[in-house]
Protein backbone atom coordinates (compact mmCIF):
# COMPACT_ATOMS: atom_id res chain seq x y z
CA UNK A 1 0.00 0.00 0.00
CA UNK A 2 1.06 3.22 -0.18
CA UNK A 3 2.67 5.81 2.25
CA UNK A 4 3.86 8.83 2.52
CA UNK A 5 6.59 9.41 5.39
CA UNK A 6 7.60 12.82 6.82
CA UNK A 7 9.76 13.89 9.81
CA UNK A 8 7.88 15.45 12.40
CA UNK A 9 9.81 18.67 13.78
CA UNK A 10 11.89 21.32 12.01
CA UNK A 11 12.96 23.92 13.87
CA UNK A 12 15.11 27.11 12.24
CA UNK A 13 16.14 30.61 12.36
CA UNK A 14 14.40 33.15 10.68
CA UNK A 15 16.11 34.03 7.27
CA UNK A 16 17.57 30.84 7.53
CA UNK A 17 16.55 28.39 5.06
CA UNK A 18 14.05 25.28 5.50
CA UNK A 19 14.22 22.14 4.05
CA UNK A 20 10.94 19.60 4.69
CA UNK A 21 11.91 16.20 3.46
CA UNK A 22 9.31 13.54 2.32
CA UNK A 23 9.73 9.82 0.98
CA UNK A 24 6.40 8.67 -0.99
CA UNK A 25 5.65 4.59 -2.57
CA UNK A 26 3.79 4.87 -5.53
CA UNK A 27 5.91 5.33 -8.12
CA UNK A 28 2.82 5.94 -10.53
CA UNK A 29 2.03 8.82 -8.97
CA UNK A 30 1.30 11.57 -11.60
CA UNK A 31 1.52 14.70 -9.49
CA UNK A 32 2.87 15.23 -5.80
CA UNK A 33 2.01 18.16 -3.73
CA UNK A 34 3.20 20.48 -0.81
CA UNK A 35 0.12 21.84 1.35
CA UNK A 36 0.72 24.17 4.47
CA UNK A 37 -1.57 23.74 7.75
CA UNK A 38 -1.26 26.87 9.73
CA UNK A 39 -3.44 26.38 13.60
CA UNK A 40 -7.36 25.79 13.56
CA UNK A 41 -7.00 26.94 9.52
CA UNK A 42 -7.56 24.71 6.40
CA UNK A 43 -5.16 23.28 4.17
CA UNK A 44 -3.62 25.94 1.54
CA UNK A 45 -2.19 24.13 -1.84
CA UNK A 46 1.58 25.97 -2.14
CA UNK A 47 3.01 23.97 -4.87
CA UNK A 48 3.08 20.64 -6.48
CA UNK A 49 5.04 19.07 -9.27
CA UNK A 50 4.45 16.68 -11.94
CA UNK A 51 6.35 13.44 -11.90
CA UNK A 52 8.35 13.95 -14.84
CA UNK A 53 9.66 17.06 -13.21
CA UNK A 54 12.74 17.24 -11.45
CA UNK A 55 12.38 20.92 -10.13
CA UNK A 56 10.23 23.48 -9.66
CA UNK A 57 10.75 26.94 -8.11
CA UNK A 58 8.27 29.37 -6.96
CA UNK A 59 9.25 32.50 -5.50
CA UNK A 60 11.11 31.42 -2.28
CA UNK A 61 9.85 28.11 -2.48
CA UNK A 62 11.68 25.23 -4.71
CA UNK A 63 10.78 21.66 -4.92
CA UNK A 64 13.16 18.67 -5.79
CA UNK A 65 11.76 15.23 -6.87
CA UNK A 66 14.07 12.24 -7.28
CA UNK A 67 11.72 9.86 -8.51
CA UNK A 68 14.55 6.90 -8.57
CA UNK A 69 14.37 7.43 -4.83
CA UNK A 70 10.83 8.37 -4.51
CA UNK A 71 12.14 11.30 -2.36
CA UNK A 72 10.74 14.80 -2.91
CA UNK A 73 11.48 18.51 -0.96
CA UNK A 74 10.61 21.35 -0.24
CA UNK A 75 13.12 24.19 0.23
CA UNK A 76 11.88 27.41 2.05
CA UNK A 77 14.59 30.55 1.41
CA UNK A 78 14.76 33.02 3.56
CA UNK A 79 12.20 31.78 6.29
CA UNK A 80 9.99 34.20 8.19
CA UNK A 81 8.23 33.61 11.23
CA UNK A 82 4.87 33.30 9.43
CA UNK A 83 6.06 30.28 7.63
CA UNK A 84 6.02 28.66 10.97
CA UNK A 85 3.17 25.92 10.03
CA UNK A 86 2.54 21.70 9.29
CA UNK A 87 3.54 21.23 5.88
CA UNK A 88 2.06 18.35 4.20
CA UNK A 89 3.36 16.45 0.86
CA UNK A 90 0.77 14.27 -0.43
CA UNK A 91 0.72 12.31 -3.70
CA UNK A 92 -1.82 11.54 -5.71
CA UNK A 93 -3.19 8.40 -6.64
CA UNK A 94 -3.84 7.61 -10.03
CA UNK A 95 -6.51 7.67 -12.01
CA UNK A 96 -8.68 8.29 -8.54
CA UNK A 97 -8.90 11.87 -6.58
CA UNK A 98 -7.47 9.95 -3.27
CA UNK A 99 -4.48 11.95 -2.16
CA UNK A 100 -2.21 10.17 -0.05
CA UNK A 101 -0.78 12.39 2.80
CA UNK A 102 2.26 12.31 4.93
CA UNK A 103 2.59 12.70 8.58
CA UNK A 104 3.32 16.72 7.93
CA UNK A 105 6.10 18.30 9.69
CA UNK A 106 6.13 21.13 11.82
CA UNK A 107 7.74 23.67 11.02
CA UNK A 108 8.62 26.40 13.88
CA UNK A 109 10.60 29.57 12.76
CA UNK A 110 13.14 31.12 15.65
CA UNK A 111 12.62 34.85 15.86
CA UNK B 1 -17.42 31.48 -4.51
CA UNK B 2 -13.71 31.54 -5.35
CA UNK B 3 -13.28 29.57 -2.31
CA UNK B 4 -14.38 26.29 -0.91
CA UNK B 5 -17.12 26.98 1.63
CA UNK B 6 -17.73 24.73 4.75
CA UNK B 7 -20.22 25.04 7.30
CA UNK B 8 -20.44 25.00 10.59
CA UNK B 9 -16.38 25.83 11.44
CA UNK B 10 -17.10 23.95 14.90
CA UNK B 11 -19.57 21.77 15.92
CA UNK B 12 -20.34 19.70 19.01
CA UNK B 13 -22.16 16.83 18.81
CA UNK B 14 -23.28 14.73 22.36
CA UNK B 15 -22.36 10.48 21.89
CA UNK B 16 -25.26 9.34 19.93
CA UNK B 17 -26.66 12.72 18.21
CA UNK B 18 -26.43 13.52 14.36
CA UNK B 19 -23.83 15.79 13.04
CA UNK B 20 -24.67 17.22 9.80
CA UNK B 21 -21.88 19.07 7.62
CA UNK B 22 -22.13 21.12 4.49
CA UNK B 23 -19.76 22.38 1.78
CA UNK B 24 -20.06 24.92 -1.24
CA UNK B 25 -17.39 24.16 -3.57
CA UNK B 26 -15.41 26.72 -5.90
CA UNK B 27 -17.99 27.71 -8.36
CA UNK B 28 -17.04 25.90 -11.88
CA UNK B 29 -15.64 22.62 -10.04
CA UNK B 30 -17.31 19.37 -10.88
CA UNK B 31 -15.92 17.38 -8.21
CA UNK B 32 -15.81 17.33 -4.77
CA UNK B 33 -14.23 14.99 -1.60
CA UNK B 34 -14.31 14.69 1.51
CA UNK B 35 -11.62 13.97 3.67
CA UNK B 36 -11.10 13.19 7.56
CA UNK B 37 -8.17 14.50 9.76
CA UNK B 38 -7.55 12.91 13.00
CA UNK B 39 -5.50 13.22 15.80
CA UNK B 40 -1.47 13.28 14.89
CA UNK B 41 -2.72 14.75 11.53
CA UNK B 42 -4.06 11.70 9.95
CA UNK B 43 -6.02 12.69 6.73
CA UNK B 44 -8.39 9.99 5.68
CA UNK B 45 -9.96 9.93 2.51
CA UNK B 46 -13.74 9.65 2.47
CA UNK B 47 -15.86 10.07 -0.47
CA UNK B 48 -15.34 12.11 -3.75
CA UNK B 49 -18.13 12.83 -6.18
CA UNK B 50 -18.03 14.15 -9.83
CA UNK B 51 -21.53 16.82 -9.66
CA UNK B 52 -23.88 14.62 -8.04
CA UNK B 53 -23.06 11.46 -8.57
CA UNK B 54 -20.68 8.99 -6.28
CA UNK B 55 -16.98 8.99 -7.84
CA UNK B 56 -15.22 7.13 -5.66
CA UNK B 57 -16.90 5.80 -2.46
CA UNK B 58 -13.98 3.64 -0.65
CA UNK B 59 -12.94 6.14 2.16
CA UNK B 60 -16.78 6.23 3.43
CA UNK B 61 -17.64 3.94 6.66
CA UNK B 62 -20.15 1.37 6.15
CA UNK B 63 -22.11 2.57 8.58
CA UNK B 64 -23.13 5.74 10.07
CA UNK B 65 -21.54 8.08 7.67
CA UNK B 66 -23.17 9.37 4.38
CA UNK B 67 -22.84 12.03 1.94
CA UNK B 68 -24.82 14.19 -0.96
CA UNK B 69 -24.29 16.73 -3.57
CA UNK B 70 -27.75 17.56 -4.77
CA UNK B 71 -28.21 20.05 -7.93
CA UNK B 72 -28.36 23.48 -6.22
CA UNK B 73 -27.10 22.98 -2.84
CA UNK B 74 -24.62 22.51 -0.86
CA UNK B 75 -22.84 19.27 -0.28
CA UNK B 76 -23.40 17.44 2.08
CA UNK B 77 -21.85 14.68 5.16
CA UNK B 78 -23.73 13.40 7.79
CA UNK B 79 -22.95 11.04 10.40
CA UNK B 80 -25.89 9.60 12.27
CA UNK B 81 -25.10 8.71 16.32
CA UNK B 82 -22.35 10.11 16.52
CA UNK B 83 -19.22 8.52 18.64
CA UNK B 84 -16.36 9.69 20.45
CA UNK B 85 -13.76 8.18 17.69
CA UNK B 86 -15.82 10.58 15.23
CA UNK B 87 -14.35 13.69 16.65
CA UNK B 88 -12.29 15.06 14.06
CA UNK B 89 -11.80 18.05 11.12
CA UNK B 90 -13.92 17.14 8.33
CA UNK B 91 -12.12 18.95 5.57
CA UNK B 92 -14.33 19.28 1.72
CA UNK B 93 -12.11 20.26 -1.18
CA UNK B 94 -12.52 20.55 -4.82
CA UNK B 95 -11.20 20.19 -7.93
CA UNK B 96 -12.31 21.40 -11.85
CA UNK B 97 -11.03 18.78 -13.83
CA UNK B 98 -11.01 15.30 -13.61
CA UNK B 99 -8.33 12.81 -11.27
CA UNK B 100 -4.70 14.04 -11.48
CA UNK B 101 -6.00 17.60 -11.55
CA UNK B 102 -5.24 20.15 -8.52
CA UNK B 103 -8.16 20.01 -5.65
CA UNK B 104 -8.49 22.55 -3.74
CA UNK B 105 -9.58 22.52 0.04
CA UNK B 106 -11.50 24.25 2.51
CA UNK B 107 -11.06 25.51 6.10
CA UNK B 108 -12.60 22.33 7.63
CA UNK B 109 -15.26 21.88 9.91
CA UNK B 110 -14.39 20.68 13.62
CA UNK B 111 -17.00 18.10 14.89
CA UNK B 112 -16.54 17.61 18.73
CA UNK B 113 -18.39 14.54 20.07
CA UNK B 114 -18.53 14.68 24.14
Amino acid sequence: GEDVEQSLFLSVREGDSSVINCTYTDSSSTYLYWYKQEPGAGLQLLTYIFSNMDMKQDQRLTVLLNKKDKHLSLRIADTQTGDSAIYFCAESEPGTYKYIFGTGTRLKVLA
Amino acid sequence: GEEVAQTPKHLVRGEGQKAKLYCAPIKGHSYVFWYQQVLKNEFKFLISFQNENVFDETGMPKERFSAKCLPNSPCSLEIQATKLEDSAVYFCASSQFGPGNTIYFGEGSWLTVV
